[in-house]
C-alpha cells in the first residue's frame, strides 16, 4: 500500500491559519471516514488530534479543525501558536483492511 | 486510563527475529471496544503502520510486511507481541505499540522502543 501523500513542510506565522492536505485513493481517504490527524513533537509519540475527518478528542484545541473532499482530507490550525510547530501525519482505513499513514508534514511558526 | 508499554531488546542482530512486547495497564486487553496495533518510524522517516489484532485474535498486516510479521495476544499477561523475522538494517526503527478504540484511530500509544538491526 501507498503511503498518503502529504506536502513536506508547511509554515505560517503566530495568529495565521495554515492547512495540511491529506491525498489518497477511493480506496483509503476518499472511501471512508475513517481520517485521522496526529501531532508529533520531536522524541514523543504521537497525539491523535482529530478522528472520523472531522472529530476532536477531549482536550484538543478548537483551533484544529479537519475536512474532507474526495480523495483529499485536510487539517486546518487556526490561531497559529509557537506550540504548534510538530510534524503531523494523517491516517485512513483502507479497503483491504489496513491503515495507512501519511508522508508527514512539518509545521514551522515564523 | 489505559497506558502502554512496549518493551524488548534493542539490538537485533540481521537475519534474526525481532520480538516485541507491549504491556497494557488500565485495563483490560480483552475489552471488546480495543484492538491493538504495532507502528514503527525510522529516523528522521514518517509513521508506517506495522499491523493490528482484534480481541477475537484476528490479524490484519502491511501487505510490504505481511510475510515476516505476526502479532499475537497473551490475555493472561494482557500483552500483546510483536515479531519481525529475518530483519535487515531496514527495519532499524522506534516501534510503538497503539490501540485504537473507534474509527480506526491511534488514541493511546507507548513511549516508543527503539530498536536497532546490527551485527
Amino acid at each position: 500500500q501507498s503511503a498518503l501523500t502529504q506536502p513536506a513542510s508547511v509554515s505560517g506565522s503566530p495568529g495565521q491559519s495554515i492547512t495540511i492536505s491529506c491525498t489518497g485513493t477511493s480506496s483509503d481517504v476518499g472511501g471512508y471516514n475513517y481520517v485521522s490527524w496526529y501531532q508529533q513533537h520531536p522524541g514523543k509519540a504521537p497525539k491523535l488530534m482529530i478522528y472520523e475527518v472531522s472529530n476532536r478528542p477531549s482536550g484538543v484545541p478548537d483551533r484544529f479543525s479537519g475536512s474532507k473532499s474526495g480523495n483529499t482530507a485536510s487539517l486546518t490550525i487556526s490561531g497559529l501558536q509557537a506550540e504548534d510547530e510538530a510534524d503531523y501525519y494523517c491516517s485512513s482505513y483502507t479497503s483491504s483492511s489496513t491503515s495507512v499513514f501519511g508522508t508527514g508534514t512539518k509545521v514551522t511558526v515564523l | 486510563q489505559v497506558q502502554l508499554q512496549e518493551s524488548g531488546p534493542g539490538l537485533v542482530k540481521p537475519s534474526q527475529t525481532l520480538s516485541l512486547t507491549c504491556t497494557v495497564s488500565g485495563g483490560s486487553i480483552s475489552s471488546g471496544s480495543y484492538y491493538w496495533s504495532w507502528i514503527r518510524q525510522p529516523a528522521g522517516k514518517g509513521l508506517e503502520w506495522i499491523g493490528r489484532i482484534y480481541t477475537s485474535g484476528s490479524t490484519n498486516y502491511n501487505p510490504s510486511l505481511k510475510s515476516r510479521v505476526t502479532i499475537s495476544v497473551d490475555t493472561s499477561k494482557n500483552q500483546f507481541s510483536l515479531k519481525l523475522s529475518s530483519v535487515t538494517a531496514a527495519d532499524t526503527a522506534v516501534y510503538y505499540c497503539a490501540s485504537a478504540a473507534f474509527a480506526d484511530a491511534f488514541d493511546i500509544w507507548g513511549q516508543g522502543t527503539m530498536v536497532t538491526v546490527s551485527s
